[in-house]
């Protein structure tokens, strides 16, 4: 059974560039969310996506983007990068379809997009 | 606001001593809880997790965590840490949101073992 795979795994961009991470989720997964995790921080929300429509959103800015695939995975996309932006980027999966009490909100996590922007 | 705290940033522990990692948090309902373990260069492994009912939780790799409502806590253990325990841990609450989920983390704390 396949966890949540992430690439690239480690990449570099300039200021000003543009990036896209990419993410499959866990096998019979539905939702895929993104955390950005900065060195020596905890990992901050970015955003969720599920039925390709983002469901709830962080407080980033509109840099970030995303979009979720028919077969549920994802992209990420940070455009006019900053050195601010240099962070491992974490992609988790869960599954949604079942909502209410049974949704649980266990997170699968991949094991990152390290991004260094110079 | 919802937000989890983890009082200690660094922590050394002795091989075969006992260990606690503390965590607080605040939510308004009755939260779901996680502690995560990070190895350098690794992505976030799920330990625990507290959902309902008992609230001592046994997880992976020995750990253990206790729920208290009335302290907000939710304090991870160890009885006997191995060298293989040094990693970055993180403890987070569930956010519920129109069905759906996501996690808020602590800042985490580094637990380094000594021979």
């Amino acid at each position: 059974d396949a966890g949540v795979t992430q690439s690239p795994t480690h990449l570099i961009k300039t200021r000003g560039q543009q990036v896209t991470l990419r993410c499959s989720p866990k096998s019979g997964h539905d939702t895929v969310s993104w955390y950005q995790q900065a060195l020596g921080q905890g990992p901050q929300f970015i955003f969720q996506y599920y039925e390709e429509e983002e469901r709830q959103r962080g407080n980033f800015p509109d840099r970030f983007s995303g979009h979720q695939f028919p077969n549920y995975s994802s992209e990420l996309n940070v455009n006019a990068l900053l050195l601010g932006d240099s962070a491992l980027y974490l992609c988790a999966s869960s599954l949604v379809r079942g909502r209410g009490p049974l949704n649980t909100g266990e997170l699968f996590f991949g094991e990152g997009s390290r991004l260094t922007v110079l | 606001a919802q937000s989890v705290t983890q009082p200690d940033i660094h922590i050394t522990v002795s091989e075969g001593a006992s260990l606690e990692l503390r965590c607080n948090y605040s939510y308004g309902a009755t939260p779901y809880l996680f502690w995560y373990v990070q190895s350098p260069g690794q992505g976030l492994q799920l330990l625990l997790k507290y959902f309902s009912g008992d609230t001592l939780v046994q997880g992976i790799k020995g750990f253990e965590a206790e729920f208290k409502r009335s302290q907000s806590s939710f304090n991870l253990r160890k009885p006997s840490v191995h060298w293989s325990d040094a990693a970055e841990y993180f403890c987070a609450v569930g956010v519920r949101s129109g069905g759906y989920n996501k996690l808020i983390f602590g800042a985490g704390t580094r637990l380094a073992v000594h021979p």
